[in-house]
């Protein structure tokens, strides 16, 4: 079974560059997470979708930050302009269900902004 | 605001000892879930325990949800270089949000 798949693995940018990270869920899973994760911060939860719907994004830093979920497969999470400071890991995560379920993640992309 | 502490942050044993860490919740969770992850890695579900004073094992490792809802441990019996990793208690305050503590990272040494 494919697990949740994400994209680029690594990304390495120069500051003010947009930088767009994707996401493939599990298959049939209603609920899609993106995370921020950083030694200082820990896992943050930026924001969620249920049935590709946006739910709760008061976790995204500020208005540089968007997040997309188009159709039931596909997601993306943008940054622009970027900056030093949004170098992280960002994980995407699916569950079967909205609330009281396991959340299945993604390998993550390792992000660098020079 | 809804936050799930864990301690210690950090745990250094020696392989073959024992392994807990803690965590704690100032409101009552609808239920508890712990992930690991590997260095590297991403978090990876392990368990989930619903129920009030709930206590589930898996091999050696053993979970435990406090009678209040509000702490959980996870144990390990007898660590090995296998159990590396920082683990994540995560916890659901009844919306749809899950919450992650701080992680314990624990180092084995050989």
């Amino acid at each position: 079974d494919a697990g949740v798949i994400q994209s680029p693995r690594h990304e390495v940018t120069e500051m003010g560059q947009e930088v767009t990270l994707r996401c493939k869920p599990i298959s049939g899973h209603n609920s899609l997470f993106w995370y921020r994760q950083t030694m200082m911060r820990g896992l943050e939860l930026l924001i969620y979708f249920n049935n590709n719907v946006p739910i709760d994004d008061s976790g995204m830093p500020e208005d540089r930050f968007s997040a997309k979920m188009p159709n039931a497969s596909f997601s993306t999470l943008k940054i622009q302009p970027s900056e030093p400071r949004d170098s992280a890991v960002y994980f995407c995560a699916s569950g079967p269900s909205h609330s009281n379920q396991p959340q299945h993640f993604g390998d993550g992309t390792r992000l660098s902004i020079l | 605001g809804q936050q799930v502490m864990q301690i210690p942050q950090y745990q250094h044993v020696q392989e073959g000892e024992d392994f807990t860490t803690y965590c704690n919740s100032s409101t009552t969770l609808s239920n508890i879930q712990w992930y690991k992850q590997r260095p590297g890695g991403h978090p990876v579900f392990l368990i989930q325990l619903v129920k009030s004073g709930e206590v589930k094992k898996q091999k050696r490792l053993t979970f435990q949800f406090g009678e209040a809802k509000k702490n959980s441990s996870l144990h390990i019996t007898a660590t090995q270089t296998t159990d590396v990793g920082t683990y994540f208690c995560a916890g659901y305050f009844g919306n749809e949000k899950l919450t992650f503590g701080t992680g314990t990272r624990l180092t084995i040494i050989p």
